[in-house]
C-alpha cells in the first residue's frame, strides 16, 4: 500500500503565484485534513474533511481552499501565495467512525510538501 | 486551544527514562502521541481515550488523567532510536474533528 502520498514534495512559488498541492490515500480512509508546520509551532490545522463532498475550516484556513470530490483526494489550493504561506505542509488522513469522528483513530501522515514563496 | 506540551527539549542517556507531558485547558475527548524523526512525516504512537487509560507501545507507554485534562507520555530505558520530536494531539468532545497539536518536545538520546 502506498498509504497517503502527497506531492510535489518541494515546490518554489513567487509572491502572488497559485498552486495546489496534491493528496491522494489508498486506504479507503474518510477523514483527511491539511497542516502545516512551522518551526517552533508544532502542526496547525487547515483545513480537514470527514468524507466526499464535506469540508470545514481548522485553525488557519485563509488564504487556503480544499474540495473533496472523491475518498482518495484532498487537495490543497494556494489562491495568492504570500511569503508568511512558506512552510511543510502535510496531509493526514484516518478512519472515521459511523456517523463521523474521526478522533478515536491514529492519523496517517504523507511525506510533506516543502513549500517557500519568495 | 493548542495543548501545552512540557518540557520543549530533553537530553538523555541510553537507557535512561523520560517524561512528555501535555495539558489541555479544555475537556479532553482523546490524545494522539506522535514522534518525528527530522525531515520525515510524524508516525503514530498511540491513541487513549477519556476514561483514565493507560497504553503501552513496546517500552514507551502513556496515561491520560482526564479530571486534570492531561496526559503523560513515558519512556524507559531510551534506544537511540527514540530521538526525534514528541507530539501529543488532541481532541475535544466539542470540536468535533478539529484535533490541534502541541509544538512539540525534541527527545535526544545520546549514547
Amino acid at each position: 500500500n502506498a498509504g497517503v502520498t502527497q506531492t510535489p514534495k518541494f515546490q518554489v512559488l513567487k509572491t502572488g503565484q497559485s498552486m495546489t498541492l496534491q493528496c491522494a490515500q489508498d486506504m479507503n480512509h474518510e477523514y483527511m485534513s491539511w497542516y502545516r508546520q512551522d518551526p517552533g509551532m508544532g502542526l496547525r490545522l487547515i483545513h480537514y474533511s470527514v468524507g466526499a463532498g464535506i469540508t470545514d475550516q481548522g485553525e488557519v484556513p485563509n488564504g487556503y481552499n480544499v474540495s473533496r470530490s472523491t475518498t482518495e483526494d484532498f487537495p490543497l489550493r494556494l489562491l495568492s501565495a504570500a511569503p508568511s504561506q512558506t512552510s511543510v505542509y502535510f496531509c493526514a488522513s484516518s478512519y472515521s467512525m459511523v456517523g463521523g469522528g474521526a478522533l478515536n483513530y491514529g492519523y496517517t501522515f504523507g511525506s510533506g510538501t516543502r513549500l517557500t514563496v519568495v | 486551544q493548542q495543548p501545552v506540551q512540557s518540557p520543549q527539549a530533553v537530553i538523555l542517556r541510553e537507557g535512561e527514562d523520560a517524561v512528555i507531558n501535555c495539558s489541555s485547558s479544555k475537556a479532553l475527548y482523546s490524545v494522539h502521541w506522535y514522534r518525528q524523526k527530522h525531515g520525515e512525516a510524524p508516525v503514530f504512537l498511540m491513541i487513549l481515550l477519556k476514561g483514565g487509560e493507560q497504553k503501552g507501545h513496546e517500552k514507551i507507554s502513556a496515561s491520560f488523567n482526564e479530571k486534570k485534562q492531561q496526559s503523560s507520555l513515558y519512556l524507559t530505558a531510551s534506544q537511540l532510536s527514540y530521538s526525534g520530536t514528541y507530539f501529543c494531539g488532541t481532541a475535544h468532545e466539542d470540536l468535533n474533528n478539529d484535533m490541534r497539536f502541541g509544538a512539540g518536545t525534541r527527545l535526544t538520546v545520546k549514547p
